[in-house]
């Protein structure tokens, strides 16, 4: 069964630092998501992310962030200069259509020190 | 209360049980999906249920959607050890193009085998 892949499932950064997390989303989506979830806390929407454009994003995606679709398989996630409080779980996500079913991937655990 | 929140916020029961977990939400939507997440991992999509749906069948698992209530219910018949988890409810909105996903705070759910 086709599945939403992320690496890499930890990683641990300085502040700072400028960080890439990767997502193959399932082959024939066409939306594609990020989330993210504070320890304890609710998941949130990041940026949604349709025919090479962002589609929507929430207060949380700033400047700070970026999104990109580099080849026909590949989404990233960018944080050009992390900070304490953007350590978190991220999940990719992804879907057929709008108001579909929206499937996650596993997650990358994001340390900031 | 906030868009999609689930109660209880902690289930235990025993093995074989059934359990029941509630959603409710604010504004229209479109759908609502329940995921489950074990410990600090992934999301696993569930089950999908539209505006227009009032109940919905996955093996062991039952949906129901109450939109005048703005109400959603999921149902685990005959528990199992591997059931315990977290649950979440997660909605859209009926804005056109918002595919956003709103989680709740989710419910812990624990089964004693």
């Amino acid at each position: 069964e086709p599945e939403v892949t992320q690496t890499p499932s930890h990683q641990v950064t300085q502040m700072g630092q400028e960080v890439i997390l990767r997502c193959v989303p399932i082959s024939n989506h066409l939306y594609f998501y990020w989330y993210r979830q504070i320890l304890g806390q609710k998941v949130e929407f990041l940026v949604s992310f349709y025919n090479n454009e962002i589609s929507e994003k929430s207060e949380i995606f700033d400047d700070q962030f970026s999104v990109e679709r580099p080849d026909g398989s590949n989404f990233t996630l960018k944080i050009r200069s992390t900070k304490l409080e953007d350590s978190a779980m991220y999940f990719c996500a992804s879907s057929v259509g709008v108001y579909y079913e929206q499937y996650f991937g596993p997650g990358t655990r994001l340390t900031v020190t | 209360s906030q868009q999609g929140e689930e109660d209880p916020q902690a289930l235990s029961i025993q093995e074989g049980e059934n359990a029941t977990m509630n959603c409710s939400y604010k504004t229209s939507i479109n759908n609502l999906q329940w995921y489950r997440q074990n410990s600090g991992r992934g999301l696993v999509h569930l089950i999908l249920i539209r505006s227009n749906e009032r109940e919905k069948h996955s093996g062991r698992l039952r949906v129901t959607l109450d939109t005048s209530k703005k109400s959603s219910s999921l149902l685990i018949t005959a528990s199992r050890a591997a059931d315990t988890a977290s649950y979440f409810c997660a909605t859209d909105s009926s804005n056109f193009g918002n595919e956003k996903l709103t989680f709740g705070t989710g419910t812990r759910l624990t089964i004693i085998p």
